[in-house]
């Protein structure tokens, strides 16, 4: 199946700094990604959809000028937390769909983020 | 919000089949079912999906009833590598539609 990756698997930071995530699919091509977020035994929640080259979509409760997302290319998406606070210490994961397995919707490993 | 309804958790014992049910009333004519899970601290693994017919791979077998309102994942011989939470999740055939996840089915394999 095709393989999504996530940079980095985890992160430390001191709160009031920024996070860059990245999410890419390794072997096919993504026009949509999304975003997630999963706190600790609590199922994923749908943070955004990220869509090539046009503005993401957020879901009700996200801050947009909090969690920026880029999609530049077919292969790249990138989650960006601002001035990160410890209550967005969280299991941040994206997908993303093949263009030629349409239904089908590709998860990258997730990466930790804990704020200090 | 989620559309399904799953048991909040199941035992299965190491080598029997794991019977995973889930209901999905609402589940309207264009919607596929899914079932993905989750391993601790990993993302989300695709199983199966289905529409209307019975589906098999190698992975799992998916029963979706007549009327389409439920449906079964069947884990044919459960090993302590399945121990895992169990999504159902019901989505239009898109790829541009999101997995929207409810809070699964918690199954521990035992030995």
């Amino acid at each position: 199946g095709a393989v999504v990756s996530q940079h980095p698997s985890w992160v430390i930071c001191k709160s009031g700094t920024s996070v860059k995530i990245e999410c890419r699919s390794l072997d096919f091509q993504a026009t949509t990604m999304f975003w997630y977020r999963q706190f600790p035994k609590q199922s994923l929640m749908l943070m955004a959809t990220s869509n090539e080259g046009s503005k993401a979509t957020y879901e009700q409760g996200v801050e947009k000028d909090k969690f920026l997302i880029n999609h530049a290319s077919l292969t790249l998406s990138t989650l960006t937390v601002t001035s990160a606070h410890p209550e967005d210490s969280s299991f941040y994961i994206c997908s993303a769909t093949d263009l030629t397995t349409y239904n089908e919707q590709f998860f990258g490993p997730g990466t930790r983020l804990t704020v200090l | 919000d989620a559309k399904t309804t799953q048991p909040p958790s199941m035992d299965c014992a190491e080598g029997r089949a794991a019977n995973l049910p889930c209901n999905h009333s609402t589940i309207s004519g264009n919607e596929y079912v899914y079932w993905y899970r989750q391993i601790h601290s990993q993302g989300p693994q695709y199983i199966i999906h289905g529409l209307k017919n019975n589906e098999t791979n190698e992975m799992a077998s998916l029963i979706i009833t007549e009327d389409r309102k439920s449906s079964t994942l069947i884990l044919p011989h459960a090993t302590l590598r399945d121990t895992a939470v169990y999504y159902c999740i019901v989505r239009a055939d898109s790829g541009n539609t999101p997995l929207v996840f409810g809070k699964g089915t918690r199954l521990s394999v035992i030995a």
